[in-house]
């Protein structure tokens, strides 16, 4: 009930595509939905975050959906970039924890080519 | 502000050997959080400190690992003693109770 699933493991796609990453979550507590970028030799960074109150987030090309009944979030980087090239993590968490314990996504390795 | 601070950044140790893990978090931020990272298990939280106390340690694997956080601005993760499978990139995130978490950049930790 813990887990996150996350998919794809890896993901190519051209300059200027749409990059897709799903993720789907078994918890009801969870209440928190953060998306975290890392690159290598780095630690992740928080990207963009929802709540479940709303059911999409846009911060510049990128954009969380969120749908509560079928517990699965997503993100959208539009008009990708070389620069994106990262490992992307979806997160969750509950708050009645009273901190933010994220659990994790196993991530997913984008690569945007040229 | 230079971010969460974690020494050292590589580590390689033989099995059976103490092995200290160091992070200074961001000032003025309270809570406290050491992650481990493999290719297996991917990111696990092990333990949150909220102004210097440990409040959740439920993601420590086992007696051989133990965190303390002696003031504000020092936190340590130990390991005695080390084996193959404690190998993995071990990070400390800091926060301001309930925010955001600022990962620092990692310790890669091998033991041979």
């Amino acid at each position: 009930q813990q887990q996150v699933k996350q998919s794809p493991q890896s993901l190519i796609v051209q300059k200027g595509g749409i990059s897709i990453i799903n993720c789907a979550y078994e918890n009801t507590a969870f209440d928190y939905f953060p998306w975290y970028q890392q690159f290598p030799g780095k630690g992740p960074a928080l990207l963009i975050a929802i709540r479940p109150d709303v059911s999409e987030k846009k911060e510049g090309r990128f954009t969380i959906s969120f749908n509560k009944s079928a517990k699965q979030f997503s993100l959208h980087i539009m008009d990708s970039q070389p620069g994106d090239s990262a490992t992307y993590f979806c997160a969750a968490s509950p708050m009645n924890t009273g901190f933010q314990k994220l659990v994790f996504g196993t991530g997913t390795r984008l690569l945007v080519s040229p | 502000d230079a971010g969460v601070i974690q020494s050292p950044r590589h580590e390689v140790t033989e099995m059976g050997q103490e092995v200290t893990l160091r992070c200074k978090p961001i000032s003025g931020h309270n809570s406290l959080f050491w992650y481990r990272q493999t290719m297996m298990r991917g990111l696990e939280l092990l333990i949150y400190f909220n102004n210097n106390v440990p409040i959740d340690d439920s993601g420590m694997p086992e007696d051989r690992f133990s965190a303390k956080m002696p003031n504000a601005s020092f936190s340590t993760l130990k390991i005695q003693p080390s084996e193959p499978r404690d190998s993995a990139v071990y990070f400390c995130a800091s926060s301001p109770t309930g925010n955001t978490q600022y990962f620092g950049p990692g310790t890669r930790l091998t033991v041979l």
